[in-house]
């Protein structure tokens, strides 16, 4: 089966970039979605099809898939983008959804 | 407006039966799957399965099939998840969520159903 993976943690400065990572086989020809969970809420989708961003959702997040790897960044840290942070594509060749195991980001 | 409101929190008994549910509304319900996910305490999101209303067409991860089952009442915009036997290791929180298609996201969360399964 697909296997996306993610570092467990992401640590970064306030005002700085954060860049999430999310490895795959060859992931650059799936769509890659990334979904934001804050303690005690429901996932939030932040980044679709590789780096649209849903009404509502900052400009200083984005995305990038080619390759091995999807990138979710988030320029201009702040505080509030302290969650947990999930990539997540279509398997076609098992018809099964796969979400990676996900990503904490700490702000400092 | 698009909502998921799913049913509420609920503490069972190891061997016990459990059915929640997630009810849709804002869009047609039989245009739109539902997936299922579960997130245990302290661990990351993991697909359970998916249904598609308009025909009942049900897809399950090889990790829950055999041991849910996902349904829905397109005529009540509600899809459920239910168990025949509960394990203490089924306790976690469960989210309901809209998707359209294949290499569709999940646009659309319910608030989540926390079940607590215990002796």
């Amino acid at each position: 089966s697909y296997v996306l993976t993610q570092p467990p943690s992401v640590s970064v400065a306030p005002g700085k970039t954060a860049r999430i990572t999310c490895g795959g086989n060859n992931i650059g020809i799936k769509s890659v979605h990334w979904y934001q969970q804050k303690p005690g809420q429901a996932p939030v989708l932040v980044i679709y099809y590789d780096s649209d961003r849903p009404s509502g959702i900052p400009e200083r997040f984005s995305g990038s898939n080619s390759g091995n790897t999807a990138t979710l960044t988030i320029s201009r840290v702040e505080a509030g983008d302290e969650a947990d942070y999930y990539c997540q594509v279509w398997d076609s060749s098992s018809d099964h959804v796969v979400f990676g195991g996900g990503t904490k980001l700490t702000v400092l | 407006e698009v909502q998921l409101v799913q049913s509420g929190a609920e503490v069972k008994k190891p061997g016990e039966s459990l059915k929640i549910s997630c009810k849709a509304s804002g869009y047609s319900f039989t245009t739109y799957w539902i997936g299922w996910v579960r997130q245990m305490p302290g661990k990351g999101l993991e697909w359970m399965g998916i249904i598609y209303s308009g025909d009942s067409d049900t897809r399950y991860s090889p990790s829950f099939q055999g041991q849910v089952t996902i349904s829905a009442d397109k005529s009540i915009s509600t899809a459920y998840l239910q168990w025949s036997s509960l394990k203490a290791s089924d306790t976690a929180m469960y989210y309901c969520a809209r998707y359209s298609s294949s290499v569709m996201p999940f646009d659309y969360w319910g608030q989540g159903t926390l079940v607590t399964v215990s002796s």
